[in-house]
């Protein structure tokens, strides 16, 4: 079935830098445009990036264009997120999910199980 | 962009039907089909309940249902169950390149 699990979480200082990894399985993961999602703790779901099939393409929510970073490997079947200079309000887990529309703006089926990243001041 | 507006809460009792809505403006939820609906119960990630306004997957009970009218999108969860007590998220297309989701509602079951 398919399948998305993410890695790499954890608790950093505000200024330093983390990366997100998404590892899939389960379906032809080289043809699919992904995402990471987010939320903060008792909060709601903010977008936060799309790459499209071939990484070719990429594009972030204002909140965090110019320190994060998109990625992918299709070789290995992986996502990443590379996150740098991070804050603060950038604590929350991170979802990656797979855009299951054909297009980069459809819908997200599945999610993974996310991942908690935690910012300290 | 801004967040797309639900109502914060919605609620009913086992077997009434319940329906929660998603404002948004002309640039998003009006204007795309790109609408969907997320279920998330504590602890766990979001599930795709409804895509493009009123399509359900594979699995989702028809308890459930999707509509739109001008800039606002509906869930309806009829046949209310004690398992459909969890948080409901919509979500559209923004325009330049953007996703936006609603602040969710608590569905509560009564």
């Amino acid at each position: 079935q398919v399948q998305l699990v993410e890695s790499g979480g954890g608790v950093v200082q505000a200024g330093r830098s983390l990366r997100l990894s998404c590892a899939a399985s389960g379906f032809t993961f080289s043809i699919s445009p992904m995402h990471w999602v987010r939320q903060a703790p008792g909060k709601g779901l903010e977008w936060v990036a799309v790459i499209s099939d071939d990484g070719g393409s990429k594009y972030y929510a204002d909140s965090v264009r110019g320190r994060f970073t998109i990625s992918r490997d299709n070789s290995k079947n992986t996502l990443y997120l590379q996150m740098n200079t991070l804050r603060p309000e950038d604590t929350a887990t991170y979802y990656c999910a797979k855009e299951s529309s054909g297009w980069y703006y459809g819908w997200s089926d599945p999610w993974g199980q996310g991942t908690l990243v935690a910012v300290s001041s | 962009q801004s967040a797309l507006t639900q109502f914060p809460s919605a609620s009913g009792s086992p077997g009434q039907s319940v329906t929660i809505s998603c404002s948004g403006t002309s640039s998003d939820v009006g204007g795309y089909k790109y609408v969907s609906w997320y279920q998330q119960h504590p602890g766990k990630a979001p599930k795709l309940m409804i895509y493009e306004v009123n399509k359900r997957p594979s699995g989702v009970p028809d308890r459930f249902s999707g509509s739109k009218s001008g800039n606002t999108a509906s869930l309806t969860v009829s046949g209310l169950q004690a398992e459909d007590e969890a948080d409901y998220y919509c979500s559209s297309y923004g325009g330049f390149n953007n996703v936006l989701f609603g602040g969710g509602t608590k569905l509560t079951v009564l």
